[in-house]
């Protein structure tokens, strides 16, 4: 079993909508959760970091649950530069554990 | 935060070859960390490299396949060696933020070898 676990998508979404993504991971002792956004051809980049209490930036929002061990990114009113893949990603000892990756494709 | 770049952006290698990535960061920092990014994969840890010491490799990645040096608290290379077909990846190399929490990641190395 993987660590982290990610539905691999495509989410395939027209513009304006709302998206969830889902995120498990396996390790209890991890300290922390993120997510980042990997463009094609491009490195993975931070786009948020998770927390217990939720939290918000613009359009995006986390949320942690350490009792199920779950992790989600929900997008409002998506927009085509959304399109991209969203890496969940823990925090183990000081070495970040990847998941593979949720690709989201937003259509016109 | 930091400012990362990695030489070479992408090669093509001859199988039984080896290739150097060098990763240069605009900041002094005690650890760095380089990846390996496999088609259609996540990023997996490689090594961790600290300045003045030897670098400690993951599970499944030995020294003599990837040789890194750490010369100063700015720059770090990792070398693919004797390289095969299975090897063709996206290398990236990061940093840990300020506050140790997360890490940056320079643009990557994609290798191909033929």
């Amino acid at each position: 079993r993987k660590e982290v676990e990610q539905d691999p998508g495509p989410f395939n979404v027209p513009e304006g909508a709302t998206v969830a993504f889902n995120c498990t991971y396996s390790n209890s002792a991890s300290q922390s959760f993120f997510w980042y956004r990997q463009d094609c051809r491009k490195e993975p980049k931070l786009l948020m970091s998770v927390y217990s209490s939720g939290n918000e930036d613009g359009r995006f929002t986390a949320q942690l649950n350490r009792a199920s061990q779950y992790i989600s990114l929900l997008i409002r009113d998506s927009k085509l530069s959304d399109s991209a893949t969203y890496l969940c990603v823990a925090l183990s000892s000081y070495k970040l554990i990847f998941g593979s990756g949720t690709r989201l494709l937003v259509r016109p | 935060s930091a400012v990362i770049s990695q030489k070479p952006s992408r090669d093509i290698c001859q199988r039984g070859t080896s290739l150097t990535i060098q990763c240069q960061v605009d900041s002094q920092v005690t650890m760095m960390f380089w990846y390996r990014q496999q088609p259609g994969q996540s990023l997996t840890l490689i090594a961790t490299a600290n300045q003045g010491s030897e670098a400690t490799y993951e599970s499944g990645f030995v020294i003599d396949k990837f040789p890194i040096s750490r010369p100063n608290l700015t720059f770090s290379t990792l070398t693919v060696s004797n390289m095969s077909p299975e090897d063709s990846s996206i290398y990236l190399c990061s940093v840990p933020s300020d506050r140790g929490d997360t890490q940056y990641f320079g643009p990557g190395t994609r290798l191909t070898v033929l």
